[in-house]
């Protein structure tokens, strides 16, 4: 059981686009930054967005995300097919001092 | 450029000890405010952060395995040693080690990963 909390997965046809919802607590997202990986099958994740709100070094303005007391939300416009992998958001634990990372949900372009 | 590179056996038996290395190279263990973490990914699951060790030496493990793991570093060396102790059927699989930046001893993000090395645990 992860202790942040992502839907397992969503869907959404090309040229679309999504959100996925990561959901904490005080101890977490509420007092630390969030980071969001992208992890495509069989590799490594990849940074996508850190500090919250800030892209990675390479990483399209088709990638966004925000932060709001306990939850952060990535959002992915104008998606491609390249973009069906598995999204895990991050962050630190202040009461665990623990890494903590989400379930991971699973991008389908439909 | 940087990277990291784990390396470590590909089986292990019940009960034996765990040690993976972590190579680095772009950076320096003892650049302020870097440190590495190990993260690890049983097969089809999340990923799940197991420990980190700071430029300053600072060390951090999960509650809930911290009496099995150990973490280390060798600066000069460029690599940091995870060992895991009395290893399980359930701890099977892919261990990474991510460069971590930190501050005010908060980590803030897992910045370069490595590719990842698969652990099975079986007899």
């Amino acid at each position: 059981q992860s202790v942040l909390t992502q839907p397992p997965s969503v869907s959404a046809a090309p040229g679309q686009t999504v959100t996925i919802s990561c959901s904490g607590s005080t101890s977490n997202i509420g007092n630390s930054y969030v980071s969001w990986y992208r992890q495509l099958p069989g590799t490594a994740p990849k940074l996508l967005i850190y500090d919250n709100n800030k892209r990675s070094s390479g990483i399209p303005d088709r990638f966004s995300a925000s932060k709001s007391a306990t939850s952060a939300t990535l959002g992915i416009t104008g998606l491609q097919t390249g973009d069906e992998a598995d999204y895990y958001c991050g962050s630190w634990d202040s009461s665990l001092s623990a890494g903590v990372f989400g379930g991971g949900t699973k991008l389908t372009v439909l | 450029q940087v990277t990291l590179k784990e390396s470590g056996p590909v089986l292990v038996k019940p009960t034996e000890t765990l040690t993976l290395t972590c190579t680095v190279s772009g950076f320096s263990l003892s650049s302020a405010r870097m440190g590495v973490s190990w993260i690890r990914q049983p097969p089809g699951k999340a990923l799940e952060w197991l420990a980190h060790i700071f430029s300053n030496d600072e060390k951090s493990y999960s509650s809930s395995l911290k009496s099995r793991l150990s973490i280390s570093k060798d600066t000069s060396k460029s690599r940091v040693v995870l060992t895991m102790t009395n290893m399980d059927p359930v701890d099977t699989g892919t261990y990474y080690c991510a460069r971590t930046y930190f501050f005010d001893g908060v980590v803030r993000v897992f910045d370069y990963w490595g590719q990842g090395t698969l652990v099975t645990v079986s007899s």
